[in-house]
């Protein structure tokens, strides 16, 4: 039973083009909403976050969507560059708690 | 500013031996986590701490025992590993003011055999 799904596990993207990472969500209870990005053998490093009362949030090149309505979220990051390559999660907080609840993560390629 | 660290790095378990994993941050966290990573999965919420003395379960605490004496320190204790405790261990602390906003340690890689 995933609350929090990436149903993307890789996504390949040249560099200078957008890419979009996206995240769905079962639980209405959900308040917050983060995306952490995670290179080989090191922990995940937040990135950005928004909560349920924006629908947008932005820093940099990166920017997050929330669409409540449908439990959906996504990321965008433009432009995209080779550094970027690495594992991005979704995760999502309730507001009962701090149950941090992680997607299983999709693989970002930024091609030279 | 070491941030968050773990040891070991790698760690291999007989069937039925106990260990103990080290977390330490050096922030001033209120907030610390265990989470443990399994292959093509995300991170699963095992034990929690908003400050010293208090800790409670997340999402999959059987098998796992915490402790939390100090602010800096959150070791997890596992007894009489099983298999199914091979994973990669990650902790994590987080501010009181900005509790969302996770800072991981590099994990530690336990293999129970």
């Amino acid at each position: 039973d995933q609350q929090v799904k990436q149903n993307s596990p890789s996504l390949s993207v040249q560099e200078g083009r957008i890419s979009i990472l996206n995240c769905d969500y079962t639980n209405s209870m959900f308040d917050y909403f983060l995306w952490y990005k995670k290179y080989p053998a090191e922990g995940p490093t937040f990135l950005i976050s928004i909560s349920s009362i924006k629908d947008k949030n932005e820093d940099g090149r990166f920017t997050v969507f929330l669409n409540k309505s449908a439990k959906h979220l996504s990321l965008h990051i433009v432009p995209s560059q080779p550094g970027d390559s690495a594992v991005y999660f979704c995760a999502a907080r309730p507001n009962y708690g701090q149950n941090f609840v992680f997607g299983p993560g999709t693989r970002l390629s930024v091609l030279p | 500013n070491a941030g968050v660290t773990q040891t070991p790095k790698f760690r291999i378990l007989k069937i039925g031996q106990s260990m103990t994993l080290q977390c330490t941050q050096d922030m001033n966290h209120n907030y610390m986590y265990w989470y443990r990573q399994d292959p093509g999965m995300g991170l699963k919420l095992i034990y929690y701490s908003v400050g010293a003395g208090i800790t409670d379960k997340g999402e999959v605490p059987n098998g796992y025992n915490v402790s939390r004496s100090t602010t800096e320190d959150f070791p997890l204790r596992l007894e009489l590993a099983a298999p199914s405790q091979t994973s990669v261990y990650f902790c994590a602390s987080s501010p009181r003011n900005s509790y969302y906003e996770q800072y991981f340690g590099p994990g530690t890689r336990l293999t129970v055999t």
